[in-house]
């Protein structure tokens, strides 16, 4: 079955970029999305179709995806982007995968 | 603005069914423009899609449970329903509704707006 990567924790100071990563088998040939979720709250959609961003969500957020690595980058981070973040693709078995997810800290 | 609720028993026992409806209010689940989904979210841990259906009855379903589900839509209600049967507590989640947009058959999906959440505990 296919896998989405996430690394478990990305660390950060505040104004500085971040980056996450997630990856799987030729996910560029794939177009993923990505959710902010901070604790005790719901997923928001931050990032679809590699790199659009939906209404509402700063311009510091950005996506790419290439080979076989998706990236969401925050740039000039803030401390309340502080959260964890799930990326999210599709599988010709399942239509619907999602990476472990990655906590953001801003330190 | 669409907004999603999620509704049903916190608790359920062991080899029960679990069932759980979301209520859309702000738009017409009638749509022809969207799926509605179903995720969940073990204490501490990751996402987990469940499956998603149109109002025209079309449903995908996460393979991995696709046994044990059934998602149904009525649209007199604009709401969706799940039923997972034979739980037990690997089942104990946070279950979450939300709008489907996209093409799940073509690769091209996301989920906007969710639910705040139902946290379902199987125990008995």
């Amino acid at each position: 079955s296919y896998e989405l990567t996430q690394p478990p924790s990305v660390s950060v100071s505040p104004g500085q970029t971040a980056s996450i990563s997630c990856s799987g088998d030729k996910l560029g040939n794939k177009y993923i999305c990505w959710y902010q979720q901070k604790p005790g709250q719901s997923p928001v959609l931050v990032i679809y179709q590699d790199k659009k961003r939906p209404s509402g969500i700063p311009e510091r957020f950005s996506g790419s995806n290439s080979g076989n690595t998706a990236t969401l980058t925050i740039s000039g981070t803030q401390a309340m982007d502080e959260a964890d973040y799930y990326c999210q693709a599709w599988d010709s078995t399942t239509p619907v995968i999602f990476g472990g997810g990655t906590k953001v800290t801003v330190l | 603005q669409l907004q999603l609720q999620e509704s049903g028993p916190g608790l359920v026992k062991p080899s029960e069914t679990l069932s759980l409806t979301c209520s859309v209010s702000g738009g017409s689940i009638s749509s022809s423009s969207y799926y509605w989904g179903w995720i969940r979210q073990p204490p501490g841990k990751g996402l987990e899609w469940i499956g998603s259906i149109h109002y025209s009855g079309t449903t995908y379903y996460n393979p991995s449970l696709k046994s044990r589900i059934t998602i149904s839509v009525d649209t007199s209600k604009n709401q969706f329903s799940l039923k997972l049967n034979s739980v037990t507590a690997a089942d104990t989640a946070v279950y979450y509704c939300a709008r489907h947009e996209g093409s799940p058959a073509a690769g091209n999906s996301w989920f906007d707006p969710w639910g705040q959440g139902t946290l379902v505990t199987i125990s008995s």
